[in-house]
């Protein structure tokens, strides 16, 4: 099974500044014969389901603001809130679907310092 | 919109059984692939299982191999968990995910939870 580390496991960051979180897999998630990287971020709120931020490593999903970006490849990955806003307090999981079974990372819980 | 709508959660005694379903609406079900995953309260996600399109191709994780089973009725664009000699390590909420292009999770229900307690 791919093991999926989530560094930090909480995260205090103050409105408007850059929060940066990291995932590391235990083995590559690159499809080098199409170069796609089959890693995805969630964001999880209180009392809701995870919801898709980002796909394929960097593509961020429809309606998902732009503050929200992603990047890495191979083994080595980062979720980047630019200005962080009020509501992106949540906690975030990163997620392969290189392999079943399909992992995720233990989640980073991002506060508002 | 996409909907997907779990139920059949609840209390249940260790070693009986529980059907979890999930109503999908708003997409044409039998052209996706649909998961089963797991959060225990407080830690993380765990996947669970998976069916595809037709139901010929059907994967779970090691912790429910034969004791739970995944199965689909695309006439009622159900999605269906059954699970057998529940353990108290069941326990947690329920989601059914629907699988865009390679298995990637692009839409989840609400949850169900189930809580395995003598």
């Amino acid at each position: 099974d791919i093991v999926m580390t989530q560094s930090p496991d909480s995260l205090a960051v103050s409105l408007g500044e850059r929060a940066t979180i990291n995932c590391k897999s235990s083995q590559s998630v690159l499809y080098s014969s199409i170069n796609k990287n089959y890693l995805a971020w969630y964001q999880q709120k209180p009392g809701q389901p995870p919801k898709l931020l980002i796909s394929w490593a960097s593509t961020r999903e429809f309606g998902v603001p732009d503050r929200f970006s992603g990047s890495g490849s191979g083994t080595d990955f980062t979720l980047t809130i630019s200005s962080l806003q009020a509501e992106d307090v949540a906690v975030y999981y990163c997620h392969q679907y290189y392999s079943t079974p399909q992992t995720f990372g233990q989640g980073t819980k991002l506060e508002i310092k | 919109e996409v909907q997907l709508v779990e139920s059949g959660g609840g209390l249940v005694q260790p070693g009986r059984s529980l059907r979890l379903s999930c109503a999908a609406s708003g997409f044409t079900f039998d052209d996706y692939a649909m998961h089963w995953v797991r959060e225990v309260p407080g830690k993380g996600l765990e996947w669970v299982s998976s069916i595809n399109w037709n139901s010929n191709y059907i994967e779970y994780a090691d912790s429910v191999k034969g004791r739970f089973t995944i199965s689909r009725d695309n006439a009622k664009n159900s999605l269906y968990l059954q699970m057998n000699t529940l353990r108290p390590e069941d326990t947690a909420f329920y989601y059914c995910a629907k699988a865009a292009t390679h298995g990637l999770l692009d839409r989840w229900g609400q949850g169900t939870l189930v809580t395995v307690s003598s």
